[in-house]
């Protein structure tokens, strides 16, 4: 069935670093969404990418599709402490009743 | 436009008991998701509900079910509650089926089982 593998689990970064996490699945993707959800609060949509090689751009963060729609990246450009909190990928297949799953996601720390 | 309501917010139960949670999507929605979230799980699909039709179902065993009314809410049932259940229920609503649409998350059910 659709598996996806979201890396790293965690991530340490000092105020101003870039941070990237990638987002990976066994099948082809019908799209992706990526969401972020602050410490004690709930998912909130950031994205979503439908075409092969896709990339949009939201101030710092910048989202990547895959040519063959298996991957995604989400990139942060120069963090800052208000983009802590958890990153996810949310993908749908396009087998399978067209589930939407989630990723493990990304825990970003950003030390000021 | 209210966003995506869930209630109650916290919930304590024990073994044993049965649980209902109620989510209300943003007005105009016709898809419901319910997701269990956990410290070490991240959010795990339940099920999907779409114009009153379950349209997707996660791998949880049939302790776990849910509805969807004419207006749209919907709830999920827990029987037979256990020690691990204890986690965040999230609801979320979308226009379309979630596959092609943006989720709207309301703010969760905490179930505490004790």
């Amino acid at each position: 069935g659709q598996q996806v593998m979201q890396i790293p689990q965690y991530q340490h970064v000092q105020e101003g670093e870039d941070f990237t996490t990638y987002c990976n699945s066994s099948t082809t993707l019908s799209n992706i969404q990526w969401y972020k959800q602050r410490p004690g609060g709930h998912p909130v949509f950031l994205i979503q990418l439908v075409k092969s090689g896709e990339v949009k751009k939201q101030k710092r963060l910048t989202f990547q599709f895959g040519e063959a729609k298996k991957n995604s990246s989400l990139h942060i450009t120069a963090t800052q402490t208000t983009d802590v909190g958890t990153y996810f990928c949310a993908a749908a297949g396009t087998t399978g009743g067209f589930k939407t799953i989630f990723g493990a996601g990304t825990r970003l720390f950003v030390k000021a | 436009k209210a966003g995506v309501t869930q209630t109650p917010r916290y919930l304590i139960k024990t073994r044993g008991q049965q649980v209902t949670l109620s989510c209300s999507p943003i007005s105009g929605h016709r898809s419901v998701s319910w997701y269990q979230q956990t410290p070490g799980q991240g959010l795990q699909f339940l099920f999907e509900y779409f114009s009153e039709t379950q349209r997707n179902k996660g791998n949880f065993p049939g302790r776990f079910s849910g509805r969807q009314f004419s207006n749209s809410r919907s709830e999920m049932n827990v029987s037979t509650l256990e020690l691990g259940d204890s986690a965040l229920y999230l609801c979320a609503s979308s226009f379309l089926p979630t596959s092609t649409d943006t989720q709207y998350f309301g703010p969760g059910t905490r179930l505490t089982v004790l």
